[in-house]
């Protein structure tokens, strides 16, 4: 199974932070990376697929980057409707669709 | 518009079996993979399965082999998740969620269901 390495497990920043998310695969996954956001109560949201591709509709301040093993989560500005917490997919085949351990994003 | 339906919440005792349900419409629900994700309480995201409905292809993550059974029904565009001998570790929230195929993540998502197993 491919393993996925999310840090920080907890951020705290305030609004107007730039702030960056980290995810390691234990294997190549080439792009085939996706970012979630996950509010409390609710069913998580994909920001980001192919480790760069902005999904419809997301803030242009979210942005992904990497390929390989190691990727990038940016959110060039926090905003209040940001404060949540975010995940990390691989999804490189069926064998497995790994999640990282999230990454909670905390009112500094 | 595109919606994943679930079922309602459940509350089990330990050694039951429950189906947690998932509907789809507003799309083509043959032409998409359902998955199913765990929550426990206070948790992060588990993969436990996916199934493509236009073949009933299923693959389960290894660490669900054997806990659980993903089925569907194309004539009601529903996907199914069966646990059985529930356990109080079951307890969680379990989403649904569709993804076109092997180059994309899921897009969409059910609400969830909450499962509690309880004596």
């Amino acid at each position: 199974d491919i393993q996925m390495t999310q840090s920080p497990s907890t951020l705290s920043a305030s609004v107007g932070d730039r702030v960056t998310i980290t995810c390691r695969a234990s294997q190549s996954i080439s792009n085939l990376l996706a970012w979630y956001q996950q509010k409390p109560g609710k069913a998580p949201k994909v920001l980001i697929y192919q480790a760069s591709t902005l999904e419809g509709g997301v803030p242009s301040r979210f942005s992904g980057s990497g390929s390989g093993t190691e990727f990038t989560l940016t959110i060039s500005s926090l905003q209040p409707d940001d404060f949540a917490t975010y995940y990390c997919q691989q999804y490189d085949g069926f064998s497995g669709l790994t999640f990282g351990g999230g990454t909670k994003v905390e009112i500094k | 518009e595109v919606q994943l339906v679930q079922s309602g919440p459940e509350v089990k005792k330990p050694g039951q079996s429950l189906n947690i349900s998932c509907k789809g419409s507003g799309y083509g629900f043959s032409n998409y993979w359902i998955g199913w994700v765990r929550q426990m309480p206070g948790r992060g995201l588990e993969w436990v399965g996916i199934i493509y409905p236009g073949d009933s292809d299923t693959r389960y993550s290894p660490s669900f082999q054997g806990q659980v059974t993903i089925s569907t029904d194309r004539s009601i565009s529903t996907a199914y998740l069966q646990l059985s001998s529930l356990k109080a570790s079951d307890t969680a929230i379990y989403y649904c969620a569709r993804r076109i195929s092997g180059y994309f993540p899921f897009d969409f998502w059910g609400q969830g269901t909450l499962v509690t197993v309880s004596s």
